[in-house]
């Protein structure tokens, strides 16, 4: 999606090991978000930044932490991956919060 | 808690027909409901969306239709077309919340 960016697109990982994964974007929007998508659930919010530095935990932030030190980039981290995170994994920015969002292309993420 | 349900989960139409995916929610302060429409390996992308100042919003095939009192809105895809086989998300927004909160997604199918 032009404007956002999230690398890698795929990775697989071993449970108990630290993953990073990044959303960057060009938009110079405010919000950046981490969801995750699952069979049934739908998106689920892990985490959101609303500027540099701020950054709120959203309805599944267990296990996940996030920083934002510039402002078009929103690092996700599984602190040590479980196979209960494999999940496809999506950013998305918006200008303002409630308002609507750009999302990602995704990354897809097995832990084995 | 879910704050926004969504049925179907699964849907199956024949092209030329119309397709119908329902949403209810739970929180009057929300006054932003977008549509999203998501392809297999790609992000969800804004479809169309409506505030509560009116009952319906049109684009092109696509409707929504809002009921403020019943607290439910619907998506219409009329003329359905195989290329609308994609999985759907409504969803709802409210003033300072900062993020969005999603329905948990309907699979559509339009059979040629």
């Amino acid at each position: 999606d032009a404007g956002i960016t999230q690398s890698p697109r795929h990775k697989v990982t071993e449970t108990g090991t630290p993953v990073t994964l990044r959303c960057h974007q060009t938009e110079n929007h405010r919000y950046m978000y981490w969801y995750r998508q699952d069979p049934g659930h739908g998106l689920r919010l892990i985490h959101y930044s609303y500027g540099v530095k701020d950054t709120d935990k959203g309805e599944v932030s267990d296990g996940y932490s996030v920083s934002r030190s510039k402002t078009e980039d929103f690092l996700l981290t599984l602190e040590s991956a479980t196979s209960s995170q494999t999940s496809v994994y999506f950013c998305a920015i918006s200008e303002a919060g409630e308002d609507g969002y750009t999302f990602g292309s995704g990354t897809r993420l097995t832990v084995v | 808690q879910q704050q926004v349900k969504q049925s179907p989960q699964s849907l199956i139409v024949q092209k030329g027909g119309i397709s119908i995916i329902n949403c209810a929610y739970e929180n009057t302060a929300f006054d932003y409901f977008p549509w999203y429409q998501q392809f297999p390996g790609k992000g969800p992308a804004l479809l169309i969306a409506i505030r509560p100042d009116v009952s319906e919003k049109k684009e092109g095939r696509f409707t929504i239709s809002f009921n403020k009192s019943a607290k439910q809105f619907s998506l219409h895809i009329m003329d359905s077309q195989p290329g609308d086989s994609a999985t759907y998300f409504c969803a709802g927004g409210r003033p300072g919340a900062n993020n969005l909160f999603f329905g948990t997604g309907t699979r559509l199918t339009v059979i040629p």
